[in-house]
């Protein structure tokens, strides 16, 4: 079974801070995404990286960065945390290529509060 | 831009009986693949049922049947027999394959579904 992993499931940032949400794969997947969940909104695409070292903005990159050095792990960075970046975050994986019908596999999800 | 619509930010059905949760999209592509998600209250993503844009049939997984009325751009989610476990909220979402092989998925704003004894 695929399992992606978040490192951390609660999170708690002051205004201001610099974080890191971390995502592991372990099934050799070379697209990788991150999702923020909000009530109402429902999944919104940050980032996502279809190879090692290569990034695309998804629909709300404002914000964030993201790092891929290596082929299993994908980092969500807020630069400067704000409140309004209050949310759960969610990290999917899935196989390359031209596929249609390769389910993303998600992580369990981080909760982030920032106060 | 694809876009995916969900208009029912919450059902009630009652155990056994079956539900219809509605999903309607928008794309220019002729390929694409549409897919429903169930997540808990634990808050874990499962996926449920795929259907492909030039599938001929219906796809069905158990409980779970895909109406797809692709004239109509809408992807339906039928669930028979409802159980109590099937409360959940519910995301419809379209996958889009980008120039250079990446591909990316588009979600819905979801339904919550309970199901009442």
């Amino acid at each position: 079974d695929v399992k992606v992993t978040q490192s951390s499931r609660y999170l708690v940032k002051r205004t201001g801070e610099k974080v890191f949400l971390e995502c592991v794969q372990d099934m050799d997947h070379e697209n990788m995404f991150w999702y923020r969940q909000d009530p109402g909104l429902g999944l919104r695409l940050i980032y996502f990286s279809y190879d090692v070292k290569m990034k695309e903005k998804g629909d709300i990159p404002e914000g964030y960065s993201v790092s891929r050095e290596k082929k299993e792990r994908f980092s969500l960075i807020l630069e400067s945390a704000s409140t309004n970046q209050t949310s759960m975050y969610l990290c999917a994986s899935s196989p390359s290529g031209y596929s249609y019908n390769s389910p993303l596999h998600f992580g369990n999800g981080t909760r982030l509060t920032v106060t | 831009a694809q876009k995916i619509t969900q208009t029912q930010p919450g059902m009630f059905v009652q155990e056994k009986e079956a539900v219809t949760l509605d999903c309607t999209y928008d794309t220019s592509d002729p390929s694409y693949g549409l897919f429903w998600y169930k997540q808990p209250s634990s808050g874990e993503m499962i996926f449920l049922i795929y259907q492909g844009s030039y599938d001929q049939q219906n796809a069905t997984e158990g409980r779970y049947s895909l109406n797809f009325q692709k004239a109509r751009k809408s992807a339906n989610l039928v669930i028979s027999a409802s159980q109590l476990g099937d409360s959940a909220m519910y995301f419809c979402a379209m996958r889009e394959i980008l120039t250079g092989g990446g591909n990316k998925l588009t979600f819905g704003t979801g339904t919550q579904l309970k199901v009442e004894l």
